[in-house]
């Protein structure tokens, strides 16, 4: 079955670029919504946005200045760049399959990887 | 944005009872409400979609119910393995929004 591995930097300086990717196994990233959430500690989870398999994009507003994702179909993955980070941008990040088709949820969930913003 | 409140924040119940999840919509989203369960350390995984629809794998106590901006996840007997964070998710519009979980613990 298809799963999903977030990786990158653990700590990210303010104002510069977080970037992670999403590594999937199983299963082809062509043909499906993928989609980047965070969980600040203590706060609830929040919708980054989507890319689709051929490159498409739909971003929170809240975040949409910043943010860039996109889909590699070469290496199976596809990346989340979040720039000017600031302390606000400290979360648990997770990846996840976004299924699109008729109803709308997110099937597949990587475990998440933890993002700090200090100097 | 679609507001998403769920209560209670935290509750504690013992193997066997019968739990009972709410989550309310700041405004009307039809059926597209989906529960998800999350466990430390590991991916949350989706529960009931659509309202009411049990995903694939997911053990007959779980049931959703509701419509519009009121739905409620009810877990019948709770299970040892079901000590967990409940969460839901409305996908009627975007941004895509999230309740701010239930912790459900060990009586």
């Amino acid at each position: 079955q298809v799963q999903l591995q977030e990786s990158g930097p653990g700590l990210v300086r303010p104002s510069e670029t977080l970037s992670l990717t999403c590594t999937v196994s199983g299963g082809s990233i062509t043909s499906s919504y993928w989609s980047w959430m965070r969980q600040p500690p203590g706060k609830e989870l929040e919708w980054i946005g989507y890319v689709y398999g051929s490159g498409a994009t739909n971003y929170n507003p809240s975040l949409k200045s910043r943010v860039s994702m996109s889909v590699d179909t070469s290496m199976n993955h596809f990346s989340l760049k979040l720039s000017s980070v600031t302390a606000a941008d400290t979360a648990l990040y997770y990846c996840a399959r976004y299924v699109r088709s008729g109803n709308h949820y997110m099937d597949v969930w990587g475990k998440g990887t933890t993002v700090t913003v200090s100097s | 944005d679609i507001q998403m409140t769920q209560s209670p924040s935290s509750l504690s119940a013992s193997v066997g009872d019968r739990v009972t999840i709410t989550c309310r919509a700041s405004q009307s989203i039809g059926s597209n409400l989906n529960w998800y369960q999350q466990k430390p350390g590991k991916a949350p995984n989706v529960l009931i979609y659509s309202g009411s629809r049990l995903q694939i794998g997911v053990p007959s106590r779980f049931s959703g119910s509701g419509y519009g901006t009121d739905f409620t996840l009810t877990i019948t007997s709770l299970q040892p393995e079901d000590f967990a964070t409940y969460f839901c998710q409305q996908t009627d519009s975007f941004p895509l929004t999230f309740g701010g979980g239930t912790k459900v613990e060990i009586k």
